[in-house]
């Protein structure tokens, strides 16, 4: 199928790390991609890593990709209010003129001061 | 600039009319794509335009008409919607489709329209 799989809430304390993550599907991804989303906007790309790399850091934001469990996270460090929004990671799933992005079901960060 | 217009960003229609919405980039990407999101959802794929051709239809009922004018722009036409096609419409584009490295396949999102059916 194409689920891709994030836990529903998360609750942490102003300066500690979140750890989102996200199971995907298609072992031929070539790019997976965290998004942001907050309340009655739209979706704010953050970070993306290629499929052949297993970490990208970019500034307070760390992803970790592993392919053989299809496990993909994002560290958010030193948490802030806001950061609180609904975080979507997502898949380039397909292949050449059939790709399209797979979203995950989005896990809400909740930053509480 | 990294940024994708959409208009408008509010949209009350009733079932028989018929209204469109529109979106505009000019990051030179060629490939434009209309996602549909309702509440506590992720966004779902509607369309895909690949140099101003429709590669993708996902099975979208036909009261929904895209249309990609040039390569800068892509509408979505609405016509005798039912009330629970209110949601939020996004409008995406990136630079490419295929495979490559860097920031082709990176998808960069407007900030969506909100459509209530009445």
């Amino acid at each position: 199928g194409e689920d891709v799989e994030q836990s529903l809430f998360l609750s942490v304390r102003e300066g500690d790390s979140s750890v989102i993550n996200c199971t995907y599907t298609d072992s031929s991804s070539t790019y997976l991609y965290w998004y942001k989303q907050e309340p009655g906007a739209g979706l704010q790309l953050l970070t993306y890593i290629f499929s052949n790399m297993d970490m990208k850091q970019d500034q307070r934001l760390t992803v970790l990709l592993n392919k053989k469990d299809k496990h993909l996270s994002l560290r958010i460090a030193d948490t802030q209010t806001g950061d609180s929004a609904i975080y979507f990671c997502a898949e380039l799933s397909g292949g050449g003129a059939t790709n399209k992005l797979i979203f995950g079901t989005g896990t809400l960060l909740a930053v509480q001061p | 600039d990294t940024e994708v217009t959409q208009t408008p960003k509010h949209l009350v229609m009733g079932m028989t009319n018929k209204k469109s919405l529109k979106c505009e980039q000019h990051m030179g990407h060629r490939a434009m794509y209309w996602y549909k999101q309702k509440a506590k959802k992720p966004p779902e794929l509607m369309f895909v335009y690949s140099y101003e051709k429709l590669s993708i239809n996902e099975s979208v009922p036909s009261r929904f008409s895209p249309e990609c004018p040039n390569s800068s722009l892509l509408n979505l036409h609405l016509h005798a919607l039912q009330p629970e096609d209110s949601a939020l419409y996004l409008c995406a584009s990136s630079q490419g489709r295929g495979p490559t490295f860097g920031t082709g396949n990176t998808i960069y999102f407007g900030e969506g329209s909100w459509l209530t059916v009445v």
